[in-house]
């Protein structure tokens, strides 16, 4: 069975920091991966999605996140930080078994200072 | 265009009583997810339309929770007998196609009392 892991529940970085969130995940073949993001009130947002092919993927708000087959990871990063980019982080994997099912990690909470 | 919408926002019920939970996805997403979020947790699957049928119900905790999508458009999530533990946010998403990006709905809030 698949399932994810983002080992930080909170981080926080300094305005104008570089940011990177961790995600590990667990399923036997190629899986899909995303990032969401979540702010207070609002409801979830995808971030970026990866499904084959180049490994480093662009998303939106000026975040990437690079597949490692080998670590199993699924990186989110950003290079430079805004206080608007405070908000819960999720990284999630899908995968074809029969049907479809996306699982969800617990979450990352970014709280970011001046 | 109009995405997905989910109504009530909120409900405030009784342990013991039922409730239904109701979901307008996109128009023309043939997929539809059901997830359920607690507080400080990621989404947790529920259950996976694809048209009218139910593709994957394996995240349904139990028989007291049933989802119909009749028509492959709008869906229901229905709760029987609710418990305080059922108390959390649901969340409704779409998609074009299983695999793809989900869009998701501003969840109904489920208070059990």
């Amino acid at each position: 069975a698949q399932s994810v892991t983002q080992p930080d529940i909170h981080i926080t970085v300094s305005e104008g920091a570089s940011l990177e969130l961790r995600c590990n995940y667990s399923y036997g073949a190629t899986p899909y991966l995303f990032w969401y993001v979540q702010s207070p009130g609002q409801g979830l947002q995808l971030l970026l999605k990866y499904f084959s092919g180049d490994t480093l993927v662009q998303g939106i708000k000026g975040f990437e996140a690079e597949f490692k087959r080998s670590q199993s990871s699924f990186n989110l990063r950003k290079p430079s930080v805004h206080w608007s980019d405070a908000a819960e982080y999720f990284c999630a994997v899908g995968a074809i078994d029969g049907g479809f099912k996306t699982i969800f990690g617990a979450g990352t909470r970014l709280f970011v200072k001046a | 265009g109009a995405g997905v919408s989910q109504t009530p926002s909120n409900k405030v019920t009784e342990k013991g009583k039922y409730v239904e939970l109701r979901c307008d996805p996109i128009s023309g997403h043939t997929a539809l997810y059901w997830y359920r979020q607690s507080l400080g947790q990621g989404p947790e699957f529920l259950i996976y339309f694809q048209g009218t049928g139910a593709a994957d119900d394996s995240g349904l905790p139990n028989d007291r929770f049933f989802a119909v999508r009749p028509e492959g458009s709008v869906s229901t999530l229905k709760i029987q007998r609710t418990e305080r533990g059922d108390s959390a946010v649901y969340l409704c998403a779409s998609s074009t196609q299983q695999g793809y990006e989900q869009f998701f709905g501003p969840g109904t809030r489920l208070t059990v009392l």
